[in-house]
């Protein structure tokens, strides 16, 4: 089966400091990735997604950046964060299925706390 | 681009159904699908249509109209444990794109 794991769980980090967050996938190979981000009180932002390696689509300018450097690996990066960098970040993973079977259906990570101080 | 509303937030009883609406406009619709999130976890997946109708999956039920843009979440015999909120997400373009909608807070009262 396929799982899904991202670290760390939860992070303070100051104002103008770098971030790494990193995300694996096993059990599934050539998967879409993404990162979401989820304000307090807001929805899913898309950040982020790639459909293989070096293969990077960008949703929204700001900051952070993110890389894959292996099929099942993938990276959320900033070099100086931003208070307005707060939140939750999800991790995700899909394979195309049969479109009327199951679509793109997206399978989350358990989620990276983030609070910039 | 694409716009996709739900309730903010909704109320109701322990046993009864509730419907939480969903309506969205996008260009190249492939499938939409449904989401719960409990406060302070990940989502997790509920159900997908991308044909007209319902789609049964126990005490959750999802219907699409294509045509309308609209969907709906229909959650029968409510337990204290359905308190979460629900996302709605709609599937475009080359199928790798998945944008969520905000959430409706569904609370579950006695």
């Amino acid at each position: 089966s396929q799982t899904i794991h991202q670290w760390p769980a939860t992070l303070v980090q100051p104002v103008g400091s770098p971030l790494s967050l990193e995300c694996t996938v096993e059990g599934t190979s050539n998967p879409n990735l993404y990162w979401y981000r989820q304000a307090a009180g807001r929805g899913l932002q898309l950040l982020f997604y790639s459909v293989g390696i070096g293969q990077i689509s960008s949703e929204v300018p700001q900051n952070l950046s993110a890389s894959r450097p292996q099929d099942r690996q993938f990276i959320l990066s900033s070099k100086k964060l931003l208070l307005s960098d707060s939140g939750f970040y999800l991790c995700a993973w899909s394979v195309l299925g049969g479109a009327r079977i199951s679509g793109n259906t997206i399978y989350f990570g358990e989620g990276s706390w983030l609070t910039v101080v | 681009g694409q716009n996709i509303d739900q309730p903010t937030e909704m109320t109701a009883t322990e046993g009864a159904i509730v419907q939480i609406n969903c309506t969205y406009q996008t260009s190249g619709f492939n499938g939409l699908f449904w989401y719960q999130q409990h406060a302070g976890e990940a989502p997790t997946f509920l159900s997908y249509n991308v044909l007209d109708g319902l789609e049964e999956k126990g005490r959750f039920s999802s219907f699409l109209s294509r045509s309308k843009g609209y969907s709906y979440l229909l959650l029968k015999e409510l337990q204290m444990k359905d308190s979460a909120s629900y996302l709605c997400a709609v599937q475009s373009g080359g199928y790798q794109k998945v944008t969520f909608g905000t959430g409706t807070k569904l609370q579950v009262i006695p």
